[in-house]
C-alpha cells in the first residue's frame, strides 16, 4: 500500500541554525501538508500545498517557515533561524485531490533544537 | 472557529471488554469527521471517516463511530477490545470549503491483560 515517507526521522539543531524536512507524498495525490505536535499538546496545522503554490496556512506558518515542491515527489519544510520551541514532531501529509477529504500522514521527523 | 474536544484523556480498560472514546466538535459550517490511531512511535493511521450518508461509519480493525449532528459528536467504539489496541486516538475534523484538520487532544486506549 502506498505510503508517505518523510527523511530523517530525527534531527537535531543548534538555535539559530536553518533545517529541512523532507517528504515523499503519495505518487497520484495533489494535496500535501505539514502539522506539527509540540510534546504533550495537539496536533496543529501548519500549511497546505496545492498546484505549487500555499492554499492555506495557519497563524503559526510565519515567515520563519516555507515549503516548496522541488521536484516531481519531494515536498519540504524549511525552517530558518530556529528556536527553542520548534522542537517538536513535524508529520507531512497528502490526499488525493479537491474531492477528497482524508488525509494520509507520514510517521514524522522528530526536531530537537537545542 | 471550529473546535475538537476529547474529553477522556486516558481510557484504562479490560481485554475484550467494549470500548467507547469520545469526541464532540463545535462548527458552524458543514464538517468532515475522521479518527486517527497512533501507535507508539508510528504516525497518524486513519481508522474511519465520516463524509456524508450514513451516520454509523465502519472502520480498521472493528472500529466504529457514530456522527450525531445534533449533539455534534463523533464517539468511536468497539465491542472488544486486544491488547493491540493499545495506542494514542486523535478525532479530527475538517470543515467544508478548508483543508486543515483540527484535532482533539487525543485519548490514551491501555488495554490491560
Amino acid at each position: 500500500e502506498p505510503e508517505v515517507t518523510q527523511t530523517p526521522s530525527h534531527q537535531v539543531t543548534q538555535m539559530g541554525q536553518e533545517v529541512i524536512l523532507r517528504c515523499v507524498p503519495i505518487s497520484n495525490h495533489l494535496y500535501f501538508y505539514w502539522y506539527r505536535q509540540i510534546l504533550g499538546q495537539k496536533v496543529e496545522f501548519l500549511v497546505s500545498f496545492y498546484n505549487n503554490e500555499i492554499s492555506e496556512k495557519s497563524e503559526i506558518f510565519d515567515d520563519q517557515f516555507s515549503v516548496e515542491r522541488p521536484d516531481g515527489s519531494n515536498f519540504t519544510l524549511k525552517i530558518r533561524s530556529t528556536k527553542l520551541e520548534d522542537s517538536a514532531m513535524y508529520f507531512c501529509a497528502s490526499s488525493e485531490g479537491s474531492g477528497f477529504h482524508e488525509q494520509y500522514f507520514g510517521p514524522g521527523t522528530r526536531l530537537t533544537v537545542t | 472557529a471550529q473546535s475538537v474536544t476529547q474529553l477522556d484523556s486516558q481510557v484504562p480498560v479490560f481485554e475484550e471488554a467494549p470500548v467507547e472514546l469520545r469526541c464532540n466538535y463545535s462548527s458552524s459550517v458543514s464538517v468532515y469527521l475522521f479518527w486517527y490511531v497512533q501507535y507508539p512511535n508510528q504516525g497518524l493511521q486513519l481508522l474511519l471517516k465520516y463524509l456524508s450518508g450514513s451516520t454509523l461509519v465502519k472502520g480498521i480493525n472493528g472500529f466504529e463511530a457514530e456522527f450525531n449532528k445534533s449533539q455534534t459528536s463523533f464517539h468511536l467504539r468497539k465491542p472488544s477490545v486486544h491488547i493491540s489496541d493499545t495506542a494514542e486516538y486523535f478525532c479530527a475534523v475538517k470543515e467544508a470549503g478548508r483543508r486543515a484538520l483540527t484535532f482533539g487532544s487525543g485519548t490514551r486506549l491501555q488495554v490491560q491483560p
